[in-house]
């Protein structure tokens, strides 16, 4: 599976727009992103995923590039709540695929 | 709602104890997860079991083997308990890959085990 590289951390502003971006520039033609996310304490949740389109759910958008070396999941209006740990994966599937996380991106919302 | 149950949340053992952590999940996925988190290290991939008796290794799987002998249950298990085991520890489960259908795993609440 691709490697992922995002940032460590970032803030935010309460009813901004908050975008986290991934880089998976080893990426190859069958592989899907998927974003998680992770609150204090929890078990990490699943927000989206794509493999070149963008997509849109009541959660959150995914855009990819068109080289698909990139990606940014957007939060369109952040919340205190949205205060997390914010993965992004890059995996195959296949019937034995490997669910490999990274440190992913410290996301805090500010009011 | 779909579930992923751990069997206990927190767990304190004594060096040199065999350890077990189970997990169960209720969604008949094959493919289930064994995770470690620490500080600043992230979400580690200890096992992985693709179906009932199969598993391979994850990226840190020293110091722990697995066993699944039901498809809905998937146990973690530590030999001989160290001090530098300590830590959360969190289990998955998701359906296989089936191209563009999704296959977000589901995970449980975590173990906090804590070795003395």
């Amino acid at each position: 599976d691709a490697k992922t590289t995002q940032p460590p951390s970032m803030d935010c502003a309460e009813g901004r727009a908050a975008n986290l971006p991934c880089n998976h520039s080893t990426i190859s033609g069958n592989e899907y992103v998927y974003w998680y996310r992770q609150i204090h304490s929890q078990g990490p949740q699943y927000i989206i995923h794509g493999l070149k389109n963008n997509e849109t759910n009541e959660m959150a958008s995914l855009i990819i590039t068109e080289d698909r070396k990139s990606s940014t999941l957007i939060l369109p209006h952040a919340t205190l709540r949205d205060t997390a740990v914010y993965y992004c994966i890059v995996t195959s599937g296949g019937s034995n695929y490997k669910l490999t996380f990274g440190k992913g991106t410290l996301l805090t919302v500010n009011p | 709602d779909v579930k992923v149950t751990q069997s206990s949340r927190y767990l304190v053992k004594r060096t040199g104890e065999k350890v077990f952590l189970e997990c169960v999940q209720d969604m008949d996925h094959e493919n289930m997860f064994w995770y470690r988190q620490d500080p600043g290290l992230g979400l580690r991939l200890i096992y992985f079991s693709y179906d009932v008796k199969m598993k391979e290794k994850g990226d840190i799987p020293e110091g722990y083997s697995v066993s699944r002998e039901k498809k809905e249950r998937f146990s973690l298990i530590l030999e001989s308990a160290s001090t530098n085991q300590t830590s959360m520890y969190l289990c998955a489960s998701s359906l296989p890959y089936q191209g563009t259908e999704n296959t977000e795993a589901f995970f449980g609440q975590g173990t906090r085990l804590t070795v003395v």
